[in-house]
């Protein structure tokens, strides 16, 4: 796999607690917000996604907060695991026909033992 | 595992030399993408395709093509290579405009000399 040496904004927790990475997106036309993990050598994966008229969504051990009115993205890691170590991308989408995901920079997740 | 391969994985070429990247895949996804990864950067998206032969540009088009002649196969062509396209590549295929889940490849690290 492959996998890029980013200089990130790091968050390092203790395995068990909760973990909060947060995202400031760009375009209040955003119709969807997502969240993306990539381990290291791999291909992003898919977490969870909001629609815009949404503020809160909950998965398997995540949740993601949107705030419009500060354009403010969240997503909280329950009980963090090592395997939860990785770099995590926000990103947003305008779905017209063109369908297009916007990435932010990115925030490394470190996970002590 | 996800159904979508890129080929080559590595490749080390010269300034001004022809390159092309390939991205099969096997779910039949109408939409494909080719996004570029580096440091400081996250991922840039580069060009989409939304169909057979419909594409279009996204963030860091300049300096690329892209073609989409069946649905399975979505080739990027650095027609002449710099050393700004020194990056690492990213594939991605998703299904419905209804989601912001993208199906990401294993990427292809490229280097230009």
């Amino acid at each position: 796999g492959e996998s890029v040496g980013l200089h990130l904004p790091t968050l390092s927790v203790q395995e068990g607690d909760n973990s909060i990475i947060n995202c400031a997106y760009s375009n209040s036309a955003s119709d969807y917000f997502i969240w993306y993990k990539q381990e290291s050598g791999k291909g992003p994966q898919f977490i969870i996604d909001i629609r815009s008229n949404m503020d809160k969504r909950q998965g398997q051990r995540v949740t993601v907060l949107l705030n419009k009115t500060v354009k403010h993205l969240s997503l909280q890691i329950a009980a963090t695991q090592p395997g939860d170590s990785a770099v995590y991308f926000c990103a947003e989408a305008h779905m017209d026909s063109s369908y297009k995901l916007i990435f932010g920079s990115g925030t490394r997740l470190l996970v002590r033992p | 595992d996800a159904g979508i391969t890129q080929s080559p994985r590595h490749k080390v070429t010269e300034t001004g030399t022809p390159v092309t990247l390939r991205c099969h895949q096997t779910e039949n996804h109408r939409y494909m993408y080719w996004y570029r990864q580096d440091p400081g950067h996250g991922l840039r998206l580069i060009h989409y395709s939304y169909g057979v032969k419909d594409t279009d540009k996204g963030e860091v088009s300049d300096g690329y093509s892209v073609s989409r002649s069946k649905t399975e196969d979505f080739l990027l062509t650095l027609e002449s290579a710099t050393s700004s396209q020194t990056s690492v590549y990213f594939c991605a295929m998703g299904l419905a405009l209804n989601t912001g889940e993208l199906f990401f490849g294993e990427g292809s690290r490229l280097t230009v000399l």
